[in-house]
Formats: structure tokens, C-alpha cells, sequence
């Protein structure tokens, strides 16, 4: 039984190059919720989708950034025209439900921007 | 709108001594309260929530929490800490109704010694 599958692992991006994140959600899950950790801070939420649409998008930043969550596959965190500020780890999680049902994170992205 | 504040940056305990991790929140109505842990290098894994009910609630690990309406807290503790438990710890919260959307405090690093 996977959990949420995160990829790839580590990134790494010249500044003005683009990055692209993918999560698979655990089976069963319709709702993905992205989360940004810069170091030594706590995860700070980004965006939440459900198949095909975007619930809440008040944690992302206006431009650069956009997330999707396609019928078919995984979803996917783009971030276009890479800047120093974009090193971090992005997490990915998910769950059956919205509301109270609990998120199971995967093992992030570590993006490092040269 | 809600926050969480984790006084404690770093706390070193020896293996086999008592824990408490401290986390206050601020949200106007009832929240929607968790832990998680993170090992290096690692996602989330989720400790304990509350939700509503009983204000004690038991989590994985042999780690519990007390929610506590009056001081807006809710902390967690281990009788007798493992070396094994060495992680960083994260509260957070979610809202009524909004519960997806998690706000994390910014992380106790928990060190023990032999």
C-alpha cells in the first residue's frame, strides 16, 4: 500500500529554468495539498486541488507558480523562471477527503536552484 | 486568522526521560489540532490529532496530547523518550469547516542523549 510518491527526489535548476514537481497521491485519495519548507522554518501551505480543480490557491505566490491535478496522473507543482528564493522542499500531501480528514505527506522535493 | 507558536527551538533530553513538547495556537473557534514528525531527510508522519471529544488524546509511538481550551494549548508528551525519537516536531492547526488548510508552527528539534 504506497503512500503519497514524490518526484523526483532532488532537483536542481539554473536560475531561469523551470522546475516541475510531481505527486501521486495514496490510493484512494482524491484531494492533494502542497506545502513549501524553507530551512529551519515550518511547512507553509500553498495550494489545495481535487481532481481537475484548484479549492485553494491563497499560498501561492502570484506569479511564477502554478499547480494542476489532472484527471489521469499525478499531480504536478510547476514553477517557471527559477529564482535563488525558490530553494526549498516541497511537500506534498493527501487525503481521502477535505474537511478533518488527516494528510499524509510524502517524502518531499529538494530543490536547489544554482 | 489561525497561527501556532512552538516556544521551544531545541530541547535536548536523555533517553528514558520524560517529554513535553509545548504549542499554542490562536483561532477563534474550535481547531483542528495535530502532530507530526519528521525525521531528516523525511516527510511528515502524523503523531496524534484532535478533532473534538476526549481532551487526551493517544497517538503513535506511546506519545500523547492534551488539548486545553482555556490556555490554547495543546502539548505532547512521552513518558520515557528513545533514542529513536530524535526528530523535528511540528504542530498544527486547522480550521472549522477549512480544516485542509493546515498552518504549521515552526518546529521543536528534539535531541536525546545516552
Amino acid at each position: 500500500n504506497a503512500g503519497v510518491m514524490q518526484n523526483p527526489r532532488h532537483l536542481v535548476r539554473r536560475r531561469g529554468q523551470e522546475a516541475r514537481l510531481r505527486c501521486s497521491p495514496m490510493k484512494g485519495h482524491s484531494h492533494v495539498y502542497w506545502y513549501r519548507q524553507l530551512p529551519e522554518e515550518g511547512l507553509k501551505f500553498m495550494v489545495y486541488l481535487q481532481k481537475e480543480n484548484i479549492i485553494d490557491e491563497s499560498g501561492m505566490p502570484k506569479e511564477r507558480f502554478s499547480a494542476e491535478f489532472p484527471k489521469e496522473g499525478p499531480s504536478i507543482l510547476r514553477i517557471q523562471q527559477v529564482v535563488r528564493g525558490d530553494s526549498a522542499a516541497y511537500f506534498c500531501a493527501s487525503s481521502p477527503g477535505g474537511g478533518n480528514q488527516p494528510q499524509h505527506f510524502g517524502d518531499g522535493t529538494r530543490l536547489s536552484i544554482l | 486568522a489561525q497561527s501556532v507558536t512552538q516556544p521551544d527551538i531545541h530541547i535536548t533530553v536523555s533517553e528514558g526521560a520524560s517529554l513535553e513538547l509545548r504549542c499554542n495556537y490562536s483561532y477563534g473557534a474550535t481547531p483542528y489540532l495535530f502532530w507530526y514528525v519528521q525525521s531528516p531527510g523525511q516527510g511528515l508522519q502524523l503523531l496524534l490529532k484532535y478533532f473534538s471529544g476526549d481532551t487526551l488524546v493517544q497517538g503513535i509511538k506511546g506519545f500523547e496530547a492534551e488539548f486545553k481550551r482555556s490556555q490554547s494549548s495543546f502539548n505532547l508528551r512521552k513518558p520515557s523518550v528513545h533514542w529513536s525519537d530524535a526528530a523535528e516536531y511540528f504542530c498544527a492547526v486547522g480550521a472549522l469547516g477549512t480544516a485542509s488548510k493546515l498552518t504549521f508552527g515552526t518546529g521543536t528539534r528534539l535531541q536525546v542523549t545516552l
